[in-house]
């Protein structure tokens, strides 16, 4: 089964600063690169996902990229606010027909 | 995106007995799971809840402790039995369209 393995497991930085989460994955049939937003006592919510066809996408403040060869890939915030201090998980997949295997998650945290 | 529901949100059971949460969907899935979430953990699979059969469990769990139905397309339940101090968690129903999963809401379990 997907190995998947997140860096750092918990993540301090100011409001306004940059945040980068990287996400390592074994299955290189892997296709599909979600990242689930989960905040305190609440559900995941998908915040941003990438197919293996494009090398990054942007929406706003959030970003991800992709590295298919080292297998590997990165949510990036920027402009930080209190309201992204929130566990995030990655779960890399080979798409439709396939369950999600979470990575451990990072505890990023927002400090005014 | 999609609505899931579950129920109940919490209960608080005795040792040896069972619960059954109940996870409705509001449109037509491809796939329904059924998660568990320790307090500060990621999300551990436990089974893919197949309409009209038996589910698909991962390993370390078993359809005598947590049977599963799904008897159409947009409704399933879960059951834990037998239940120990071990399956206080919380569990969670999703659900996947296409390449996208939504969870539910959760339900907070805690065995006494």
């Amino acid at each position: 089964g997907e190995n998947v393995e997140q860096h750092p497991s918990t993540l301090s930085v100011q409001e306004g600063d940059s945040a980068v989460i990287k996400c390592t994955y074994s299955d290189s049939a892997s296709n599909y690169f979600p990242w689930y937003k989960q905040e305190l006592g609440k559900r995941p919510q998908l915040i941003i996902d990438i197919r293996s066809n494009v090398g990054e996408k942007k929406d706003q403040r959030i970003a991800v990229t992709l590295n298919k060869t080292a297998k590997h890939f990165s949510l990036h915030i920027t402009e930080t606010q209190p309201e992204d201090s929130a566990v995030y998980f990655c779960a890399p997949n080979t798409g439709t027909a396939s369950k999600l295997t979470f990575g451990t998650g990072t505890r990023l945290q927002v400090t005014l | 995106s999609a609505v899931i529901s579950q129920k109940p949100s919490r209960d608080i059971c005795q040792r040896g007995t069972s619960l059954t949460i109940q996870c409705q969907v509001d449109s037509q899935v491809t796939m329904m799971f059924w998660y568990r979430q320790q307090p500060g953990q990621s999300l551990t699979l436990i089974a893919t809840a197949n309409q009209g059969s038996e589910a698909t469990y991962e390993s370390g769990f078993v359809i005598d402790k947590f049977p599963i139905s799904r008897p159409n397309l947009t409704f399933s339940t879960l059951t834990v039995s037998n239940m120990s101090p071990e399956d206080s968690s919380i569990y969670l129903c999703s659900g996947r369209w296409t390449d996208t999963q939504y969870f539910g809401p959760g339900t907070r379990l805690t065995v006494l």
